[in-house]
């Protein structure tokens, strides 16, 4: 299993909207609803941000929400600010569990 | 608040078993419904999923690790443990625990970095 397809990098400025997008295929991303995105500072664990595509733990800001198209998988993040400069991770079921290469936010 | 904790030698050396142990508190590792699993972080990579092990044994292992994982839990305890066979400088990681209600990881542990080297 390959891993998934994500932007090295995306940047906005506070107050902004960014979307990060995570491509896989029709045996992973586009086979089933459970596209997860975890958060992670620098140093620190990850943190759950978005569950079945577009649900979002309790705690989490509805500033983050998550969608699907096809085989692509998508977290945008509303009203930037400036912690949550982060690297961003997705992951899917695929008969076991495949992450993308992370995405780095830059909140300039 | 549930707590897991990653525990084990920081260095191992090449063709070596890394063996690491998570210690669960507040909570029973034998919730039904959760499974437990490892996941790893090479130094400045993403993240790797290793396997994962419900309370009542059954296993699942990453398809590329497989022929080297072992992943065990001790109920009595409240533990679960990974052992990685024939280590090379490319096992070198962060490696952390945590908890999984099928797909959605929603709990970690702080991490514990591996070194592999002579």
């Amino acid at each position: 299993q390959s891993a998934l397809t994500q932007p090295a990098s995306v940047s906005g400025s506070p107050g902004q909207s960014i979307t990060i997008s995570c491509t896989g295929t029709s045996s992973d991303v586009g086979s089933y609803n459970l596209v997860s995105w975890y958060q992670q500072h620098p140093g620190k664990a990850p943190k759950l941000m978005i569950y079945e595509v577009s649900k979002r733990p309790s705690g989490v800001s509805n500033r983050f929400s998550g969608s699907k198209s096809g085989n692509t998988a998508s977290l945008t993040i509303s009203g930037l600010q400036a912690e949550d400069e982060a690297d961003y991770y997705c992951c899917s079921y695929a008969g076991s569990l495949v992450f993308g290469g992370g995405t780095k936010l830059t909140v300039l | 608040q549930l707590q897991l904790q990653e525990s084990g030698p920081g260095l191992v050396k090449p063709s070596e078993t890394l063996s690491l142990t998570c210690t669960v508190s507040g909570g029973s590792i034998s919730s039904s419904s959760y499974y437990w699993g490892w996941i790893r972080q090479p130094p400045g990579k993403g993240l790797e999923w290793i396997g994962s092990i419900y309370y009542s044994g059954s296993t699942y292992y990453n398809p590329s690790l497989k022929s080297r994982v072992t992943i065990s839990v001790d109920t009595s305890k409240n533990q679960f443990s990974l052992k990685l066979s024939s280590v090379t400088a490319a096992d070198t990681a962060v490696y952390y625990c945590a908890r999984l209600f099928y797909d959605i990881i929603d709990y970690w542990g702080q991490g514990t970095l591996v070194t592999v080297s002579s």
